[in-house]
């Protein structure tokens, strides 16, 4: 079946301009992952849901992130006046459930550059 | 705060020799650890989890709670095997949420 996709695949923005990366999860997967991946690193956390609602945003970096899952699917994450260090890709992942272990299934992610 | 430390950031080996790629973790209560693998132009997907203690395409790993470790090692690698490979941890009981080691690059020559 389909697995998680992401659009765009690329996307290049100038410094302070506003964007969205969405996510489209496995269908019947409750829990959404976002991580971010700068260059030479693992991925860093960022947010998940599950369903609508975010049970941990911890990993946001500050208040110019944000994301959404307004219907327990489809996901957008929101960067407001970028900055050239939110160049990374940003990854999405999905699972069957939330608690205890349900494999993440993860996206080809968002390359994001910020110029 | 939790931490995964993969000490190498390349491995290179000729096909047939043995594999151990590194990974230490931070003990907080109890974690449950993970490899991840990136082939070339694919996305990431979860190699082997330790509670499973099961060999996928060869690889093992063992949990090492006195030591804090979780090598992941294969007796006799394989040109296919040439990836990245990260280690991961989370808390049982909680969220699920992952925290990645940097990666490192296994590259096998034939």
């Amino acid at each position: 079946g389909a697995g998680v996709s992401q659009t765009p695949s690329n996307k290049v923005t100038e410094k302070g301009k506003y964007v969205e990366l969405r996510c489209d999860p496995i269908s019947g997967h409750t829990a959404l992952y976002w991580y971010r991946q700068s260059l030479g690193q693992g991925p860093e956390f960022l947010i998940y849901f599950q369903g609508t609602g975010a049970a941990d945003d911890s990993g946001l970096p500050n208040d110019r992130f944000f994301a959404v899952r307004p219907e327990g699917s489809v996901s957008t994450l929101k960067i407001q006046r970028t900055e050239r260090g939110d160049s990374a890709v940003y990854l999405c992942a999905s699972s069957l459930k939330f608690g205890g272990f349900a494999e993440q299934y993860f996206g080809p992610g968002t390359r994001l550059t910020v110029t | 705060a939790q931490r995964v430390t993969q000490p190498e950031k390349l491995l290179s080996v000729f096909k047939g020799a043995p594999v151990e790629l590194k990974c230490n973790y931070s003990y907080s209560g109890s974690p449950e650890l993970f490899w991840y693998v990136q082939y070339s132009r694919q996305r990431l997907q979860l190699l082997l989890r330790h509670i499973s203690r099961e060999s996928i395409k060869g690889f093992t790993a063992d949990l090492n709670k006195g030591e804090t470790s979780f090598h992941l090692k294969k007796p006799f690698a394989q040109e296919e095997d040439s990836a990245m490979y990260y280690c991961a941890q989370n808390y049982t009981g909680a969220n699920s949420k992952l925290t990645f080691g940097k990666g490192i690059t296994l590259s096998v020559r034939p």
